[in-house]
């Protein structure tokens, strides 16, 4: 299988900041990337898919970049909404794989 | 509108059995890609199996031979068999479609079921 890892596993951030997370893939997985938001007690929802390719509906602020192995998801001004787990998943191959997670939580 | 609602969750004993349903509607079952995925608070998320075309299926190896993936297109269902569960399938299982626009991409995901395997 894909091993996915995330870095931070937590970044403390405050409203109106620009962040920045790191997704790593342990193989080639073209840009078969995807990146999704979840809350407490809720299920994920896409936010990105194919890397960089914003699913309808999600804010602008939201971004994705990177090929290959290397990965980015950045908040470009960050919303009280926004304070949530943020994972990558690779579909380049089965079985998908899913990164640890980062938190974004309030500073 | 894609809704997706899981039943099926409950605590039950090492070495049994669960099956897990997933309602679905505003789309066919039939005509898209399925998949169960699991989420604990240790592994995080975790990919289970797939359901497709003419009854193609796959499994995460962590459960092939246990679980069966199947689907019922007059009722627009998709279940998950769990047999001879194990304390390390105890997590929350999320019926998750896949999006049109991209395989792989898990664009609509249910509200989630918890099953507890535990004495």
């Amino acid at each position: 299988d894909i091993q996915m890892t995330q870095s931070p596993s937590t970044l403390s951030a405050s409203v109106g900041d620009r962040v920045t997370m790191t997704c790593r893939a342990s193989q080639y997985v073209s840009s078969w990337l995807a990146w999704y938001q979840q809350k407490p007690g809720k299920a994920p929802k896409l936010l990105i898919y194919a890397a960089s390719s914003l699913k309808s509906g999600v804010p602008s602020r939201f971004s994705g970049s990177g090929s290959g192995t290397e990965f980015t998801l950045t908040i470009s001004s960050l919303q009280p909404d926004d304070f949530a787990t943020y994972y990558c998943q690779q579909y380049n191959r089965y079985s998908w794989t899913f990164g640890p997670g980062t938190k974004v939580e309030i500073k | 509108e894609v809704q997706l609602v899981e039943t099926g969750g409950a605590v039950i004993q090492p070495g049994g059995s669960l099956r897990l349903s997933c309602a679905a509607s505003g789309f066919s079952v039939g005509s898209d890609y399925m998949n169960w995925v699991r989420q604990t608070p240790g592994k995080g998320l975790e990919w289970v199996s797939l359901i497709y075309g003419d009854i193609t299926t796959y499994y995460a190896d962590s459960v092939k031979g246990r679980f069966t993936i199947s689907r019922d297109i007059s009722k627009n269902a998709v279940y998950l068999q769990m047999n001879t569960l194990r304390g390390e399938d105890t997590a929350v299982y999320y019926c998750v479609k896949e999006s049109s626009f991209q395989r792989g991409v898990l664009g609509h995901w249910g509200q989630g079921t918890q099953v507890t395997v535990s004495t």
